[in-house]
């Protein structure tokens, strides 16, 4: 039972074209979003985040929507750099509760390709 | 602040054999989490620590697995007669809350990447 999807495995765009990487999720519990950057061997990289109390939040180049009524939050990178190519995760967290812990659920991944 | 270590980033073992990875967490870092990623999946959490407490395991953890984090500062994670499912990434992560509101950013490290033949 995936309660974040990425269900787009790969995207490949131009440098310096919009990449969109979308992210569906299940829980309504979820109030807070983030999305991470991996490379090859390395752990994921924080990139950006979203409270349930916002529907946009912006840092440079890169933008996350997100729509609570259709569960579906998204990723805008402008302008796509071929530095950017590597696997973006969703992830997503309830909200703490206690001496409970703070879990991310993780998507799948969608590998970005940025093409020079 | 170097971020988050670990060590290995690379274990080779046979079946059977204890591995244990150590992860030194960013210094000022309250709350420190093991995930594990296998290939084609996002990671998934394994357990979870406040200080020294172990508050939370995943049904992940079987009982050949076990975590430590004494005094607060550095974990463990040992693996005990490894099973060549349990090949994977093992990540560990650290984060920070003073008031445990939650909406944490967790940082991880680059992971130990776990072969059993």
């Amino acid at each position: 039972d995936q309660q974040v999807k990425q269900n787009s495995p790969s995207l490949s765009v131009q440098e310096g074209r919009i990449s969109i990487l979308n992210c569906d999720y299940t829980n309504s519990m979820f109030d807070y979003f983030l999305w991470y950057k991996k490379y090859p061997a390395e752990g994921p990289t924080f990139l950006i985040s979203i409270s349930s109390i916002k529907d946009k939040n912006e840092d440079g180049r890169f933008t996350v929507f997100l729509n609570k009524s259709a569960k579906h939050l998204s990723l805008h990178i402008v302008p796509s750099q071929p530095g950017d190519s590597a696997v973006y995760f969703c992830a997503a967290s309830a909200p703490y509760s206690g001496a409970g812990s703070y879990q991310l659920t993780f998507g799948k991944g969608t590998k970005l390709s940025v093409i020079p | 602040d170097t971020g988050v270590s670990q060590d290995p980033r690379h274990k080779i073992t046979k079946r059977g054999q204890n591995v244990t990875f150590r992860c030194d967490p960013i210094s000022e870092h309250n709350r420190l989490y093991w995930y594990r990623q296998t290939l084609g999946q996002g990671p998934e959490f394994l357990t979870y620590f406040q200080n020294e407490a172990q508050l939370e395991k995943s049904r992940l953890l079987s009982d050949r697995f076990s975590a430590e984090r004494p005094k607060g500062s550095f974990s463990t994670l040992e693996i005990q007669r490894t099973e060549q499912g349990d090949s994977a990434m093992y990540l560990c992560a650290s984060s920070y809350t003073g008031t445990g509101e939650g909406n944490e950013k967790l940082f991880f490290g680059s992971g130990t990447q776990l072969s059993v033949l």
